[in-house]
């Protein structure tokens, strides 16, 4: 049974560029959350998706945006980059009644230069 | 505002010694609680959560958290360590609301746990 599996594991942008981040969930997981991992931070909340709706946020600028697909696939948008968006983008699958028990992928490190 | 503070950057034991790794956090209501550990160029893994209950939980690989409500504190612990424990230790909240677990969680700052041979 294949984990979380994300794609690309590295990529490297410069300002202004625009990147998309993807994610597959564990197979039977139908919420998909984003975090953002910056170097010797811990992870912070972007958002969540459920039944394809974004269903909470964090603090991150509307140039964060995503998509859940029907198969509860997962895409991370970011548009005009800036060098602090650099960070490993960590995508984490679970169930609605999961309850905070998220299955975590490798993550894409992105690097903006 | 809500956040976990994990005290200790690093904390160094030698095997075979008990080890504790701290968390502390700040968040209303009743909060479910978590540890993660990230071994290096991995994801992070699920160790253990406590939602109610004993203040005790057991995890995976023998790690267990105490919960101390009055002290708003989830300390991390494992009565013998293992070389292969070093890794990276993430304190994680998730805030519950009226309609019940957010599932969002709130992560500290991470502590790097060495065990020494």
């Amino acid at each position: 049974d294949a984990g979380v599996t994300q794609s690309p594991t590295h990529l490297i942008k410069t300002r202004g560029q625009q990147v998309t981040l993807r994610c597959s969930p564990k197979s039977g997981h139908d919420t998909v959350s984003w975090y953002q991992q910056a170097l010797g931070q811990g992870p912070q909340f972007i958002f969540q998706y459920y039944e394809e709706e974004e269903r909470q946020r964090g603090n991150f600028p509307d140039r964060f945006s995503g998509h859940q697909f029907p198969n509860y696939s997962s895409e991370l948008n970011v548009n005009a980059l800036l060098l602090g968006d650099s960070a490993l983008y960590l995508c984490a699958s679970s169930t609605e009644l999961a309850a905070g028990e998220l299955f975590f992928g490798e993550g894409s490190r992105l690097t903006v230069l | 505002a809500q956040s976990v503070a994990q005290p200790e950057d690093q904390v160094n034991v030698a095997e075979g010694n008990p080890l504790t790794v701290k968390c502390t956090y700040s968040v209303s209501g009743n909060p479910y609680l978590f540890w993660y550990v990230q071994y290096p160029n991995r994801g992070l893994q699920f160790l253990l959560k406590y939602i109610t209950g004993d203040n005790l939980v057991k995890g995976s690989y023998g790690f267990e958290a105490e919960f101390n409500k009055s002290q708003t504190s989830f300390h991390l612990k494992k009565p013998s360590a293992l070389v292969s424990d070093s890794a990276l230790y993430f304190c994680a909240v998730s805030p519950t609301l009226a309609g019940g677990n957010t599932g969002k969680l709130i992560f500290g700052q991470g502590t790097t746990l060495q065990v020494k041979p």
